[in-house]
C-alpha cells in the first residue's frame, strides 16, 4: 500500500525551530518528487514547499521562503521540513503530498505556535 | 502566481441532487488541476486529476471538466458521504495554488 506518514509535531514558541518529516512506503520514493501542505485551524489549504526526486530543485511559497527548508534522504525513505523562526500564523496541520500531481496525502501533523 | 477562484464558497444540496462545483485560473493552465475532497479531521484525498481524469476507487458520480481557466467538478446524484468539503488544485506552475474550498452541506 502506498502510504506516507508525517511526524514531528507539537507546541513550539514564537521564535523557536522545529522539523517534521514525512515517512514513506510501498512505492519507489526516490522515484517522486514531494511536497508539503499546510491547513491552519479552520481555513484552506496552502502549498508551502515542493522538492524533485533527487532533491536537486526545490521550490516555496512566499509565506515560508527564507525559514523553512525542505530535504529528504532517499536512503531513508524520508521527506523533511526544518521549520525555523516560527510564527503564530505558521500554526496548522502539516501535511506531506506525493508527486507534483498530489496523488497521495498523509494524515498530518499538528504544529502550533504559540508562549 | 495563478489564482484560483473556486465557487460557490458553500453550497446547501439534498442528497440526490446534481451539484457543479466551478474554478477558474487567472491564466492559462492547460489540464494541470485536480480536484481534492476533505472530510473534518482528515487528509483530502485526490477524486479526479489532469482536470477530467476518475481517480482510481472513486464512484463514477464524480467527473471533472475543462482545459485552460475554467474547471467544473460535478456530482451527478449526492450521496450522504458526499458532504464535505472540495477543492482545485493547479499544478501547472510554482507557486502551486489551491482554490478557497467549497464547503457543501446537507439541507
Amino acid at each position: 500500500e502506498v502510504q506516507v506518514v508525517e511526524s514531528g509535531g507539537g507546541l513550539v514558541q514564537p521564535g523557536g525551530s522545529l522539523r517534521l518529516s514525512c515517512a514513506a512506503s510501498g512505492f519507489s520514493f526516490s522515484g517522486y518528487g514531494m511536497n508539503w501542505v499546510r491547513q491552519a485551524p479552520g481555513k484552506g489549504l496552502e502549498w508551502i514547499s515542493y522538492i524533485t526526486y533527487s532533491g536537486s530543485t526545490k521550490y516555496y511559497g512566499d509565506s515560508v521562503k527564507g525559514r523553512f527548508t525542505i530535504s529528504r534522504d532517499n536512503a531513508k525513505n524520508s521527506l523533511y521540513l526544518q521549520m525555523n523562526s516560527l510564527r503564530a500564523e505558521d500554526t496548522a496541520v502539516y501535511y506531506c503530498a506525493r508527486h507534483e500531481w498530489f496523488d497521495t496525502w498523509g494524515q498530518g501533523t499538528l504544529v502550533t505556535v504559540s508562549s | 502566481d495563478i489564482q484560483m477562484t473556486q465557487s460557490p464558497s458553500s453550497l446547501s444540496a439534498s442528497v440526490g441532487d446534481r451539484v457543479t462545483i466551478t474554478c477558474r485560473a487567472s491564466q492559462g493552465i492547460r489540464n494541470d488541476l485536480g480536484w481534492y475532497q476533505q472530510k473534518p479531521g482528515k487528509a483530502p484525498k485526490r477524486l479526479i486529476y489532469a482536470a477530467s481524469s476518475l481517480q482510481s476507487g472513486v464512484p463514477s458520480r464524480f467527473s471533472g471538466s475543462g482545459s485552460g481557466t475554467e474547471f467544473t467538478l460535478t456530482i451527478s446524484s449526492l450521496q450522504p458521504e458526499d458532504f464535505a468539503t472540495y477543492y482545485c488544485l493547479q499544478h501547472n506552475s510554482y507557486p502551486r495554488t489551491f482554490g478557497q474550498g467549497t464547503k457543501l452541506e446537507i439541507k
